[in-house]
């Protein structure tokens, strides 16, 4: 079945610092991919997505880019921000052209803290 | 519309009660999906509806747990005689989805947190 590897957390960086968070996942078909990140005490919001192979989804400064050789969906910042503290989940879904269910894989998150 | 809601947003229960919870979704969405998430994890898929068909409900966890939309607009997601192990983030997420589409984007609502004594 569909799964996503995500890096442990936690991660603790300095404000302006550059943000990776690697992101892996295995898929049956060609999954859209997502970003999704959980502000404290906040409800899960979609950062970023990309649908096809060498898409690149960004929004706020984050980038990721679809690698289907490399199943892979890296997430990238270059100049972190304490706002940014969150937990950061990358997600697949599985569906097309309006069939099948496109439910949400998620990774275990990793929790990121910036700190001035 | 404000997003999607969710009530309660905190439920204590004692082992062997049973609990109800309400998502209310954005109006116009067509699918909703529940998720649970336990501690250190990511959201785990439970099942979907697209209006008021339930269309995957295998991944339910248990015979306890049940889900009802009735009138293709708020569900509701029962468990019954609570256990401990579940204690978790019960989440609710709505989509519109056409015909053609090739993503979905769901908006997840804040959560209901239940703890099981």
């Amino acid at each position: 079945g569909d799964s996503v590897t995500q890096m442990e957390g936690p991660v603790t960086l300095s404000e302006e610092a550059f943000l990776t968070i690697n992101c892996t996942y295995t898929a049956t078909g060609y999954p859209s991919l997502f970003w999704y990140v959980q502000y404290p005490g906040e409800g899960l919001q979609l950062l970023l997505k990309a649908t096809k192979a060498d898409d690149k989804g960004s929004n706020k400064g984050f980038e990721a880019t679809y690698r289907k050789e490399t199943t892979s969906f890296h997430l990238e910042k270059g100049s972190v921000q304490v706002s940014d503290s969150a937990v950061y989940f990358c997600a697949l879904s599985e569906g097309y052209s309006g069939a099948g269910s496109y439910q949400l894989t998620f990774g275990k998150g990793t929790k990121l803290s910036v700190i001035p | 519309d404000t997003g999607v809601s969710q009530n309660p947003r905190h439920k204590i229960t004692k082992r062997g009660q049973n609990v109800t919870f309400r998502c209310d979704p954005i109006s116009e969405h067509n699918r909703l999906y529940w998720y649970r998430q336990t501690l250190g994890q990511g959201p785990e898929f439970l099942t979907y509806f697209q209006n008021e068909a339930q269309l995957e409900k295998s991944r339910l966890l248990s015979d306890r747990f049940s889900a009802e939309r009735p009138k293709g607009s708020f569900s509701t997601l029962e468990i019954q005689r609570t256990e401990q192990g579940d204690s978790a983030m019960y989440l609710c997420a709505s989509s519109f989805l056409g015909a053609g589409v090739s993503y979905n984007e769901q908006f997840f609502g804040p959560g209901t947190r239940l703890t099981v004594l």
